[in-house]
């Protein structure tokens, strides 16, 4: 059975940190990744998604990689800033289930 | 594109009724919609995948008569809670895949449901 697990569950910066956001799972055997962020009370907000036969993938201040044979996904964010703060879940889809994280929030503060 | 929304955005019900919540592609066509849960500070939850014209497939533990799944066109999925308790209380975010169903899925803004 897929687990997915994040670390840290919660993290608290000044503004202009760059940060690493952890996800394993257990099951190496996956479609492809994707990070989402959850603002509170909200839905999601898909932020990156690598495919199982990429590496790595980049969206402005954001870099996500993928590590498929030991089952790790890092999210890097440059330079953070106060609105980064949410919380931030990564998801591994297996078969024809997503499979989600534990969730990591952040909050970044001026 | 890709635009998914949810009706309604939260609602209050008493217990022991029974509330429906629409999930709808916008702009485009979705043969697979997913229903998850999440409940305070955990995570999301699948609870159950519906394919269009065809009968849901429920995650194990999810309870088929209580959490009623229709999926009658390619751009409409609903979800009731029958006879809703307190514990039902949760927020529910459905999902809709492109070609293929589970490939990309894109995410509805979640209905927050409270049952007193």
């Amino acid at each position: 059975k897929q687990e997915v697990t994040q670390i840290p569950a919660a993290l608290s910066v000044p503004e202009g940190e760059n940060l690493v956001l952890n996800c394993s799972f257990t099951d190496s055997a996956i479609y492809n990744l994707q990070w989402f962020r959850q603002d509170p009370g909200k839905g999601l907000t898909s932020l990156l998604l690598i495919q199982s036969s990429q590496r790595e993938q980049t969206s402005g201040r954001l870099n996500a990689s993928l590590d498929k044979s030991s089952g790790r996904s890092t999210l890097y964010i440059a330079a953070s800033q106060p609105g980064d703060s949410a919380t931030y879940l990564c998801a591994v889809l297996n078969t024809d289930k997503l499979i989600f994280g534990t969730g990591t929030r952040l909050q970044v503060f001026p | 594109g890709a635009v998914v929304s949810q009706h309604p955005s939260w609602v209050i019900c008493k217990s022991g009724t029974s509330v429906k919540i629409e999930c709808r592609s916008l702009d485009f066509q979705a043969t697979t919609m997913f229903w998850y849960r999440q409940f305070p500070k955990q995570s999301l939850m699948l609870m159950a995948t519906s394919n269009e014209g065809s009968k849901a497939t429920y995650e194990q533990g999810v309870e088929k008569d209580k959490f009623l799944i229709n999926h009658a066109s390619l751009t409409l999925s609903t979800l009731t809670v029958t006879s809703a308790h307190p514990e039902d209380s949760s927020f529910y975010i459905c999902s809709a895949g492109l070609a293929g169903g589970f490939y990309e899925q894109y995410f509805g803004p979640g209905t927050r449901l409270t049952v007193t």
